[in-house]
């Protein structure tokens, strides 16, 4: 098993760019979230999903967009890049609501 | 969620045990404890958790209060690649709404030779 793949690992974009944070598991995994991780504050949640074709806000919501066409992908589309945006973004799957998260390795956006 | 309250940060001696303390003084019933690190640069990883009994697995063991106002998570022989940010949540499972789960900024644990 892979476990939970980010893609890319690191991206620089212009202020008013869009683009898609990949994530893909192969785990069978239901439960999948994203989060951002900024310097002096704790993972904030963006977007997460209980299922293919469920998905819900977090706290951060503002400026993403995501869909769970499938069990195994949960891409986070950024509509305009912002320099508010520039952060360290991790993807983590879980089986049930009860398990511990499994987390990728993460995508460092700077967003010039 | 509950909040949680853990000592920015804390040292240990290599092959010694590492306690690391959590306070969840607010905790609900239905609430677990959940236990992850985070090694510098990489994604968190998940530890272990817990309800009310004291819980181990291969990498740690879970102690929480009677009260379950409080857990300590306890690495019994630390070596240096524990040296990490170990962060204590407390959630409800399958909740639907996870907005207001909050990971704070944890315990930075340094394991010295």
């Amino acid at each position: 098993n892979a476990g939970v793949t980010q893609t890319p690992k690191f991206q620089v974009l212009k202020t008013g760019q869009s683009m898609t944070l990949q994530c893909a598991q192969d785990m069978n995994h239901e439960y999948m979230s994203w989060y951002r991780q900024d310097p002096g504050m704790g993972l904030r949640l963006i977007h997460y999903s209980v299922g293919a074709g469920i998905t819900d806000q977090g706290e951060v919501p503002n400026g993403y967009n995501v869909s769970r066409s499938t069990t195994e992908d949960f891409p986070l589309r950024l509509l305009s890049a912002a320099p508010s945006q520039t952060s360290v973004y991790f993807c983590a799957s879980r089986r049930t609501g009860l398990e511990g998260y499994t987390f990728g390795s993460g995508t460092r956006l700077t967003v010039v | 969620d509950a909040k949680t309250t853990q000592p920015p940060s804390m040292d240990c001696a290599e092959g010694r045990a590492a306690n690391l303390p959590c306070n969840h003084s607010t905790i609900s019933g239905n609430e677990y404890v959940y236990w992850y690190r985070q090694i510098h640069s990489q994604g968190p990883q998940y530890i272990i958790h817990g309800l009310k009994n004291n819980e181990t697995n291969e990498m740690a063991s879970l102690i929480i209060t009677e009260d379950r106002k409080s857990s300590t998570l306890i690495l019994p022989h630390a070596t240096l690649r524990d040296t990490a940010v170990y962060y204590c949540i407390v959630r409800v499972p399958n909740a639907g709404n996870n907005r207001k789960l909050i990971w704070g900024l944890g315990t930075s644990l340094a394991v010295n030779p």
